[in-house]
């Protein structure tokens, strides 16, 4: 049971690049979340999913595309990268009834 | 927004209590207070949650008022590993509303 499994740690990004941030869950969670940490910052929901098919925008989508095809992965997609979007990305898993359980983050720089 | 709202910062000495508040005044009758916390930059960690009744586990307690329009953690003996953000959150328990919003929580130092 490994949790919340987010890849890669580490990004280095140039203006206009696209990339898709993996996230992995293996507790058959139906809902997931992307969240973004700017440096001293509290978390911003970017978007998230109530189950398979199914997403919903959060406080901060402007910039990413995401998409459940399983219930098990939630990859969030950057179209073309801005020295904005620099920040740490979390991931998170939640069942109905339970806590909900966060990856270590990805750390994105946009240079 | 987020519908808490909680002192930027406290310290508190170690070995003593610390007691942390949160108000949340326009909670709702099935809306659970959860409580999380960051050390540095890991991902936020489960710590208590509870509805109207005063919750304890082996991290901490959770006191809520009778109104239930605030809560308080207590860390009943702060060490310093204890030192991080703490977010307070309104969420329905296993219901179906999908968002999970955090505030910017409160940033706890615990001093020798």
């Amino acid at each position: 049971n490994a949790g919340v499994t987010q890849t890669p740690k580490f990004r280095i990004l140039k203006i206009g690049q696209s990339m898709t941030l993996q996230c992995t869950q293996d507790m058959n969670h139906n809902y997931m979340y992307w969240y973004r940490q700017d440096p001293g910052m509290g978390l911003k929901l970017i978007y998230y999913s109530v189950g398979a098919g199914i997403t919903d925008k959060g406080e901060v989508p402007n910039g990413y595309n995401v998409s459940r095809s399983t219930t098990e992965d939630f990859p969030l997609r950057l179209e073309l990268a801005a020295p904005s979007q620099t920040s740490v990305y979390f991931c998170a898993s939640l069942g109905g009834d339970t806590e909900a359980f966060f990856g270590q983050g990805t750390r994105l720089t946009v240079v | 927004d987020a519908k808490t709202t909680q002192p930027t910062s406290m310290d508190c000495a170690e070995g003593r209590a610390a007691n942390l508040p949160c108000n949340h005044s326009t909670i709702s009758g099935n809306e659970y207070v959860y409580w999380y916390r960051q050390i540095h930059s890991q991902g936020p960690q489960y710590i208590i949650h509870g509805l109207k009744n005063n919750e304890t586990n082996e991290m901490a307690s959770l006191i809520i008022t009778e109104d239930r329009k605030s809560s308080t953690l207590i860390l009943p003996h702060a060490t310093l590993r204890d030192t991080a953000v703490y977010y307070c959150i309104v969420r329905v328990y296993g219901g179906s509303q999908g968002n999970l919003i955090f505030g910017k929580g409160t940033k706890l130092s615990v001093k020798p």
